[in-house]
C-alpha cells in the first residue's frame, strides 16, 4: 500500500505569491495533519482535520488555511508569502484522532523557497 | 515552558554502546508518546510509541515512560553508525500531536 503523499516536492515561490501544497493520506486514514519543519527545529503543528473537519490548529496566521476533501485528502494553503515560510511542510496521516489509531505516518514532505 | 523538551545534542557514543535519549513534557492529560527518528534531508519516521507507564520493548530499541514523572525515553541498544540521525520525541494530547526540538545522536564507528 502507498504511504503518505505530497506533491509538490520541491517549490520555489517569489515574497507575496501564495502556494498550495497536497496531501493524499494512507488508504484507510480518516484524519490529516500539517507541520511546518525549519532547518534545526523539530515539526510546528499547523492543522489537524478529520472527517473533512478542522478539529485542530497552532499558533500560525491566517495566512495559512487548510481543508480536506471528501476522499481524505488534503491541501495546504499560504498567502502572501515571506521568506520566514521556507520550510519543509510534512502532511502526516493517522487512522483516527482518538487515543487508539492516532499514531502519524509522515509523508516525504514539500519543500518550499520563498525569494 | 516548552511543551516537550529534548536535550539537543549532539549525544556521541561508540559503535556498540547503548544510547539514551531523553524527553519531559509539560501536560499532564497526554496519553501517547512517539519516537520518530529523522535523518538529515528526510521526513521523520516512527520508531515506537507508548501508552502505558513501564518500559516497551522492540528490537535493540526500548521506550520508558513515566506519567508520574512526565518523563520519556528512549535506549537504542548495539548503536550503530547507521542510526546516527535526529530523534523525535512527540506526544499527543486532544487532536494535536506536539514535537520535541529533537536529539542528534553520533554513533562512532
Amino acid at each position: 500500500d502507498a504511504g503518505v503523499t505530497q506533491s509538490p516536492t520541491h517549490l520555489i515561490k517569489t515574497r507575496g505569491q501564495q502556494v498550495t501544497l497536497r496531501c493524499s493520506p494512507i488508504s484507510g486514514h480518516k484524519s490529516v495533519s500539517w507541520y511546518q519543519q525549519v532547518l534545526g527545529q523539530g515539526p510546528q503543528f499547523i492543522f489537524q482535520y478529520y472527517e473533512k473537519e478542522e478539529r485542530g490548529r497552532g499558533n500560525f496566521p491566517d495566512r495559512f488555511s487548510a481543508r480536506q476533501f471528501p476522499n481524505y485528502s488534503s491541501e495546504l494553503n499560504v498567502n502572501a508569502l515571506l521568506l520566514g515560510d521556507s520550510a519543509l511542510y510534512l502532511c502526516a496521516s493517522s487512522i483516527n484522532t482518538g487515543n487508539s489509531g492516532n499514531t502519524i505516518y509522515f509523508g516525504e514532505g514539500s519543500w518550499l523557497t520563498v525569494v | 515552558q516548552k511543551e516537550v523538551e529534548q536535550n539537543s545534542g549532539p549525544l556521541s557514543v561508540p559503535e556498540g554502546a547503548i544510547a539514551s535519549l531523553n524527553c519531559t513534557y509539560s501536560d499532564r492529560g497526554s496519553q501517547s508518546f512517539f519516537w520518530y527518528r529523522q535523518y538529515s534531508g528526510k521526513s521523520p519516521e516512527l520508531i515506537m510509541f507508548i501508552y502505558s507507564n513501564g518500559d516497551k520493548e522492540d528490537g535493540r530499541f526500548t521506550a520508558q515512560l513515566n506519567k508520574a514523572s512526565q518523563y520519556v525515553s528512549l535506549l537504542i541498544r548495539d548503536s550503530q553508525p547507521s542510526d546516527s540521525a535526529t530523534y523525535l520525541c512527540a506526544v499527543t494530547g486532544g487532536f494535536k500531536t506536539i514535537f520535541g526540538a529533537g536529539t542528534r545522536l553520533f554513533v562512532k564507528a
